[in-house]
């Protein structure tokens, strides 16, 4: 079946960039998504990735997807301490009528 | 952008009676609507799938007649957790889509059973 992993913890120095990884198995995912979760709030869309790119870029945020590893990373430049919270992958097989399946979440940890 | 509203908030409740949460799509028609549940410091476990004007499909091991859930329109879903427990105490999330569009999510709710 579908599997996501990330690791499950990162600490980086406030002003340094943040990689966060993960893999997934289902070849077939068309969309991977990143999302950010701070304590006691939901969601927030960070960035997707269609399966066909190998990059994307948004401000801050760079998505880097090797589609033969089955690997997706987050990169966060700058990183600041307002980026402390949990970052999940996310897989899909299509865009809505599917449900997504998400890693364990990494939690980020930003170091004044 | 899309924007899902979710209510309550945070709700507390005493062992044995019912909580309906709310999700509603805001500025689109949600034809799918996806209920999630969250232990501390878990990952999102999905509980159940309901398009709108059908039955949902719950996840396995999911129990459909204590959670149930309704989507009667394309902008509202509702969970409601039926005679809880204080295992059902839990962050419950919602996650309206629509074919091409995405996933939007609420923003949660943190119910307690006492």
């Amino acid at each position: 079946g579908e599997d996501v992993e990330q690791s499950l913890f990162l600490s980086v120095r406030e002003g340094d960039s943040s990689v966060i990884n993960c893999t997934y198995t289902d070849s077939s995912s068309t969309y991977l998504y990143w999302y950010k979760q701070e304590p006691g709030a939901g969601l927030q869309l960070l960035t997707y990735i269609f399966s066909n790119m190998d990059m994307k870029q948004d401000q801050r945020l760079t998505v880097l997807l090797n589609k033969k590893d089955k690997h997706l990373s987050l990169r966060i430049a700058d990183t600041q301490t307002g980026d402390s919270a949990i970052y999940f992958c996310a897989e899909s097989l299509n865009s809505g009528n599917t449900p997504l399946v998400f890693g364990k979440g990494t939690r980020l940890s930003v170091i004044a | 952008g899309a924007v899902v509203s979710q209510h309550p908030s945070r709700v507390i409740c005493k062992s044995g009676t019912s909580v309906k949460i709310e999700c509603r799509s805001l500025d689109f028609q949600a034809t799918t609507m996806f209920w999630y549940r969250q232990f501390p410091k878990q990952s999102l476990m999905l509980m159940a799938t309901s398009n709108e004007g059908s039955k949902a499909t719950y996840e396995q091991g999911v129990e459909k007649d204590k959670f149930l859930i309704n989507h009667a329109s394309l902008t509202l879903s509702t969970l409601t957790v039926t005679s809880a427990h204080p295992e059902d105490s839990s962050f419950y999330i919602c996650s309206a889509s629509r074919q091409g569009y995405g996933y939007t999510f609420g923003s949660g709710t943190r119910l307690t059973v006492v």
